[in-house]
């Protein structure tokens, strides 16, 4: 089966660092997706990963270890605006599902 | 207009009524998806559309029913639901449903049934 682990909620201030963790267990593993909800909005793209390392795109980066099931998002100079929901999703080449999501982690950016 | 979008954006229903989600991309994809996602679980794929035809089904319920008439429109039929089915229907499409590119969701609709 698979398994994908992040943490429900989050809390930050307004300028801070925040790394968001997501584990997963799957079969036919074939990258990794960071998504972006807001409440009642569309989930949007952040960031993909096939391969071990860190890409950075702008206040955002996203890094993967697949030996170790493990991927974490970072924001940096932390906004309000980036209260929301942050989706880890796990590509998958095998199954009916290809995407599998996490239950997502809430982030909450205070002044 | 660009992007995914969805009609209604809320829908309130009994449990006797029918109505249908409307979805529509203009990314000139060829895949589309219609995800359920309730509180505090990960979005669950209902169904799958690649090139028009469904890919497969999984164990939804009866109750829910697709439509796709062309590559750019997807519908879901709603009949008899229970009230375990109130939650935020998204749709989505992509390039292809096998290639490792992302999915572009529409806003959802919030579905709740009295």
């Amino acid at each position: 089966g698979q398994n994908i682990d992040q943490p429900t909620e989050m809390t930050a201030t307004e300028g801070a660092i925040v790394q968001i963790n997501c584990t997963y267990q799957t079969s036919g593993f074939n990258g990794l997706f960071w998504y972006q909800q807001h409440a009642g909005e569309a989930p949007t793209f952040l960031s993909y990963n096939v391969l071990d390392g860190l890409e950075e795109k702008g206040r955002f980066s996203s890094f993967l270890s697949r030996s170790k099931g493990y991927s974490y998002l970072l924001l940096k100079e932390l906004q309000m605006k980036d209260s929301a929901s942050y989706l880890c999703a796990v590509k998958r080449d095998t199954g009916f599902q290809k995407l599998v999501f996490g239950t997502g982690t809430r982030l909450l950016v205070s002044p | 207009e660009t992007g995914v979008t969805q009609t209604p954006r809320h829908l309130v229903m009994g449990m006797t009524n029918k109505k249908s989600l409307k979805c529509e991309q203009h990314l000139g994809h060829n895949a589309m998806y219609w995800y359920k996602q309730s509180a505090k679980k990960p979005l669950e794929l209902m169904f799958v559309y690649s090139l028009e035809e469904r890919v497969e089904n999984n164990s939804v319920p009866s109750r829910f029913s697709p439509e796709c008439p062309n590559s750019s429109h997807l519908f879901l039929h709603l009949h008899t639901l229970q009230p375990e089915d109130s939650a935020l229907y998204l749709c989505a499409s992509s390039q292809d449903r096998n290639a490792a590119d992302e999915q572009y969701f529409g806003p959802g609709t919030r579905l709740t049934v009295t």
